[in-house]
């Protein structure tokens, strides 16, 4: 069954590097999201992305943050300069359509900010 | 966006059935019900979902009554590697921008 892959798995970055987070969607999917989860909370949605455009963000989602569909195959979050409360885990997702469609995730990239 | 409640954990022992409910007094007309799992240090993975009345899966069954104001996750003979989080969410993707908001979740544990 195809999958969403995410790289790398984990990643320890000096507070106010810039860090860059890569996941490859499954290939037929046209959706792509990301979502992060800071250890012991929720799920928290990010942002949206589709026809090389984003379609919604959160208030998360600020000035330091944005993705990039860099070629057919790639999808990437990059915070400028990260910060501390940025430790968490980052998990991208990706769905054929938005209506009532499942979305698939990867296992997602831990993100250490020290 | 309808609200969800569920409970907040649920023991269980292997081979036993499991029934996690949840809530949604607000659903809307369109809306649809949809369960994922998360295992701890992986992705929420995609269960199930349904309309109405009841669906099945190789993984589950989805039981949603008629005025689906609840509907109730069921997990047949569970075993050790069942233990996970269970989110129930409920709504209209194209209403949400395709987002997914998770509550808290099932924490669901098995035991031997």
């Amino acid at each position: 069954e195809p999958e969403v892959t995410q790289t790398p798995s984990h990643q320890v970055t000096q507070m106010g590097q810039e860090v860059i987070l890569r996941c490859v969607p499954i290939s037929n999917h046209l959706y792509f999201y990301w979502y992060r989860q800071i250890l012991g909370q929720k799920v928290e949605f990010l942002v949206s992305f589709y026809n090389n455009e984003i379609s919604e963000k959160s208030e998360i989602f600020d000035d330091q943050f944005s993705v990039e569909r860099p070629d057919g195959s790639n999808f990437t979050l990059k915070i400028r300069s990260t910060k501390l409360e940025d430790s968490a885990m980052y998990f991208c997702a990706s769905s054929v359509v938005t209506v009532n469609q499942p979305q698939h995730f990867g296992d997602g990239t831990r993100l250490s900010i020290l | 966006l309808a609200k969800t409640t569920q409970p907040i954990s649920m023991d269980s022992y292997e081979g036993q059935e499991v029934n996690i409910t949840c809530s949604h007094n607000n659903i809307a007309t369109n809306d649809y019900i949809t369960w994922y799992q998360q295992f701890p240090s992986q992705g929420p993975r995609f269960i199930i979902q349904g309309y109405k009345t009841k669906v099945t899966n190789e993984v589950a069954s989805l039981f949603i009554p008629a005025d689906r104001k609840s509907s109730t996750l069921s997990l047949p003979r569970v075993s050790l590697s069942d233990t996970a989080v269970y989110y129930c969410l409920v709504g209209a993707q194209e209403d949400q921008g395709g987002k997914l908001i998770f509550g808290q979740g099932t924490e669901l544990s098995v035991k031997p």
